[in-house]
């Protein structure tokens, strides 16, 4: 079962870029990674999702190194409503082990 | 199109009662996957349901029961409760068990006492 660590907290200026890095040192082979928002009393919401390397969306960028065992989220430009918490989420086996990182809470100041 | 919705939004309840959650998919989705929410901690999988049978599941005890049904809504039953129970759960809903990308409910916060 892959086990994630991700900083706690993290504060950034509006407009800049901002890197969010989940380590996942045990990952499967076959395990895929994906992250999500969460904002206060709310439900998670999808960012993005991997396997390897890079890929990018309308909203953010994912960097997977080649060994896997980390991986990094990357917010370009950020807005104070991207104040919430970041959490990767690394799949084993399909939906046969889910797992939770910790956390980045992200604070965007003016 | 409807997003996935929960119920109740709060409930209260005594330790060794039973209680049941219930949740809608979004529309389209065939796939329920339930998580348990303690404050100030991520997500922990409970289970997921895929065409009314369970397709995988956590380190949660038996006494943590779902059901799926022919239109994909999903409940979540828990027996016995104990205190440690008190928590958000969070329903979320996929095009498929190979669809990595889920949509979430708002939640049940569940408070027992």
């Amino acid at each position: 079962l892959a086990k994630t660590t991700q900083p706690i907290s993290m504060d950034s200026y509006e407009g800049q870029e901002v890197n969010i890095t989940c380590s996942h040192n045990n990952i499967a082979t076959n395990d895929y990674i994906t992250w999500y928002q969460q904002f206060p009393s709310q439900g998670p919401r999808f960012i993005i999702q991997g396997y390897k390397t890079k890929v990018t969306n309308e909203v953010a960028s994912l960097f997977i190194p080649a060994d896997r065992k980390s991986s990094t989220l990357s917010l370009p430009r950020v807005s104070l409503s991207d104040t919430a918490v970041y959490y990767c989420l690394v799949l084993s086996g399909g939906y046969q082990k889910v797992t939770f990182g910790t956390g980045t809470k992200l604070q965007v100041i003016p | 199109e409807t997003g996935v919705t929960q119920s109740p939004t709060h409930l209260i309840k005594t330790r060794g009662q039973q209680v049941t959650l219930r949740c809608s998919s979004q529309s389209g989705h065939n796939t329920v996957s339930w998580y348990q929410q303690a404050l100030g901690q991520g997500p922990q999988f409970i289970f997921q349901y895929y065409r009314e049978e369970e397709n995988g599941r956590g380190n949660f005890p038996p006494r943590f029961s779902g059901l799926q049904f022919p239109n994909y809504s999903s409940e979540l039953n828990v027996n016995a409760l104990e205190l440690d129970d008190s928590a958000l759960y969070l329903c979320a809903s996929s095009l498929s068990p190979d669809t990595y990308e889920q949509y979430f409910g708002p939640g049940t916060r569940l408070t027992v006492t």
